[in-house]
């Protein structure tokens, strides 16, 4: 399966550090992107990724990606409690381009 | 809001029985994807659809169909239910059929139990 897997499964931080998760992914790929999940609700898109680009922002957030380490990163600099929440990567298969996996989670607790 | 929206926000049903969930995607999205969130799965893509049409296919059971009608919007039927079917399933929807080109919009999800 091409399902990726966040790392690590839970970080607990305090407000103001910077939270990293890695995501790591088994075949080549299109693209990658990052969703963040509040507790039972839906995914809210937070950044994209292709897969000739090793570093994109988006506010407080920084993604790198490492095709031939099969591997991206989502930093979120200066952490709020609102960020607070499970944060997955996405990737689809670079030979069916349609369909995209979730990985499994990373869950983020910003303690105020 | 996401603009995709999802009804029933909530079902309880029993093991053996059948459900529709429904799915309006944001105006002008033209593909549509259900994916089943469990504990022990994670999140699983089951479906796609592209402007009425079946263009992939996941880890969506025999008992499990779903269609997308010629206004967009889509349901997924479960039948046979099974406890190991509780999960939320969540729809979500693109302006195109490219997957992971552009981002999806995911709706709020429908938490289904099966007892």
């Amino acid at each position: 399966s091409q399902q990726g897997e966040e790392d690590p499964q839970a970080l607990s931080i305090q407000e103001g550090e910077n939270a990293t998760m890695n995501c790591s992914y088994k075949t080549s790929i299109n693209n990658l992107q990052w969703y963040r999940q509040n507790s039972g609700r839906g995914l809210v898109h937070l950044i994209l990724i292709r897969s000739n680009e090793r570093e994109k922002h988006s506010g407080r957030l920084r993604v790198t990606l490492d095709t031939s380490k099969k591997s991206s990163s989502l930093l979120i600099t200066a952490s709020r409690a609102a960020d607070t929440a499970s944060y997955f990567c996405a990737t689809d298969a670079r030979d069916t381009g349609n369909q995209f996996y979730f990985g499994t989670g990373t869950s983020l607790t910003v303690i105020p | 809001d996401s603009g995709v929206t999802q009804t029933p926000k909530h079902l309880i049903t029993a093991t053996g029985q059948r459900v529709t969930l429904r799915c309006s995607p944001r105006s002008g999205d033209l593909s549509v994807y259900w994916y089943q969130q469990s504990l022990d799965q994670g999140l699983q893509f089951l479906i796609q659809y592209y402007n009425g049409e079946e263009r992939a296919k996941g880890n969506i059971l025999e008992r499990f169909s779903a269609q997308q009608f010629p206004d967009l919007h889509s349901e997924l039927n479960l039948s046979s239910l099974e406890l190991g079917d509780s999960a939320l399933y969540f729809c979500a929807s693109s302006v195109d059929g490219l997957g992971m080109n552009t981002e999806a919009f995911f709706g709020q999800g429908t938490r289904l139990t099966v007892v």
